[in-house]
């Protein structure tokens, strides 16, 4: 089975701008989470698709903003860049069906914000 | 808010049993313990989880008190791979495919040495 894959591995951005960043879940599962980390810190939950829903949300304002596809892949849109928005952002897959709801992430796109 | 607490670092042996104590003083009867660890620019990895019974695989077991207030994962014979950030994390199972975030503290960072 594959895992999950995220893209780019690696990405450098401008104050201001715009940024889409891609996931594709682990074969069989159909929930996706997507999370903020920044250096030296633990991961922060910033939203949840389930059948292209989102059903559940971080503390993270709307120019965080995401899209769940038909095949469960996943896209993580980042509008009005900031500084602060430089970070690791991970995304997750899991499915109810899956043991004890266990999460499989991926490695993670790094975003500099300059 | 996490609602684990762990100690910020710890050192270990290679070859020798590392033990990382949590302490969830106000977990909730439906909560799980969770633990994730995370190698330095990878995402986390699911490691074990349980209820109030201990729990061991292939990987490590999971010690958890009667009071179910406090845990401790035991990784039995520490590599130099074994270096990494370990997550413990309560939470609840959903079966229904709701929101289940997973909540990260900043976790401990065990460090084997040779």
């Amino acid at each position: 089975e594959t895992g999950v894959t995220q893209s780019p591995t690696h990405l450098i951005k401008t104050r201001g701008q715009q940024v889409t960043l891609r996931c594709s879940s682990q074969s069989g599962h159909n929930t996706v989470s997507w999370y903020q980390q920044a250096l030296g810190q633990g991961p922060q939950f910033i939203f949840q698709y389930y059948r292209e829903e989102e059903n559940g949300r971080g503390n993270f304002p709307p120019r965080f903003s995401g899209l769940q596809f038909p095949n469960y892949s996943s896209e993580l849109n980042v509008n009005a860049l900031e500084l602060d928005d430089s970070a690791l952002y991970l995304c997750a897959s899991s499915s109810p069906r899956v043991r004890a709801n266990g999460y499989t992430f991926g490695s993670g796109t790094r975003l500099t914000v300059v | 808010d996490a609602k684990t607490t762990q100690p910020t670092s710890m050192d270990c042996a290679e070859g020798r049993a590392a033990n990382l104590p949590c302490n969830h003083s106000t977990i909730s009867g439906n909560e799980y313990v969770y633990w994730y660890r995370q190698i330095h620019s990878q995402g986390p990895q699911y490691i074990i989880h349980g209820l109030k019974n201990n729990e061991t695989n292939e990987m490590a077991s999971l010690i958890i008190t009667e009071d179910r207030k406090s845990s401790t994962l035991i990784l039995p014979h520490a590599t130099l791979r074994d270096t990494a950030v370990y997550y413990c994390i309560v939470r609840a199972l959903n079966y229904g495919g709701a929101t289940n975030k997973l909540i990260f503290g900043t976790g401990t960072l065990l460090a084997v040495q040779p």
